[in-house]
């Protein structure tokens, strides 16, 4: 079965640290998404891709960057992590370039200490 | 930017019960999603509904984009409903592509 899974699921770093989150989806979707989920805000944008060397920049996209060399996978880098990016961050992807239909992952709980 | 609101924040349901949930938001869109949250944090799509109504099962949802709501009914509550339900819109911008923006989401238990 198709699936949409993240690692790791749980990581805790220092201020400071560079850090990588994988996203990895077997739907061949060309259209990728990542959020942050925090207390009070519910979901937002981060970057998002519609295909292999697109990316765009989302709601909160300061301190993050991705890159897409294929279709499976789209990471998330934090280049310096701060204390703010302590959060759960969710990968999704969908068949079409809007939120339709996206399917989630199980999400990645981050804390930066 | 757009504003999405949802209310209630918490809502708490005897087994059986029905109840409405709502989504309000300042601008036109062109999307209009309600996912479901559960309490393990997977996210499940609901209903895509720019207008109209739709029905799936026990679980229905109204989106009357003139004025700028929207409405998830869910009838006869079972424990499995507990979480928290989101809605989100979507506008194509001029110079953009479509932009997700979240409601803060309604919590909801439903205790036996």
């Amino acid at each position: 079965d198709a699936e949409i899974t993240q690692s790791p699921r749980h990581k805790i770093t220092e201020t400071g640290r560079q850090v990588t989150l994988a996203c990895h989806q077997t739907w061949n979707h060309n259209n990728m998404f990542w959020y942050r989920q925090d207390l009070g805000h519910g979901l937002r944008l981060i970057h998002y891709s519609y295909g292999v060397q697109d990316t765009n920049k989302g709601e909160v996209s300061d301190g993050y960057s991705v890159s897409r060399s294929n279709t499976e996978d789209l990471p998330l880098t934090l280049e310096s992590a701060a204390s703010s990016q302590t959060s759960v961050y969710f990968c999704a992807s969908s068949e079409y370039r809007s939120s339709y239909e996206q399917y989630f992952g199980p999400g990645t709980r981050l804390t930066v200490t | 930017g757009i504003q999405v609101e949802q209310s209630p924040p918490d809502l708490i349901l005897q087994e059986g019960a029905n109840s409405t949930l709502r989504c309000n938001f300042s601008d036109s869109v062109n999307n209009l999603q309600w996912f479901h949250q559960n309490p393990w944090g997977q996210l499940i799509n609901l209903f895509y509904i720019p207008s109209g109504t739709k029905q799936n099962g026990r679980l229905s949802a109204t989106t009357v984009a003139t004025e700028r709501y929207s409405l998830l009914y869910i009838s006869s509550s079972q424990t499995t409903d507990s979480g928290v339900y989101f809605c989100a819109v979507e506008r194509t911008l001029r110079t953009s592509y479509d932009k997700v923006i979240f409601g803060p989401g309604t919590s909801l238990s439903v205790i036996p």
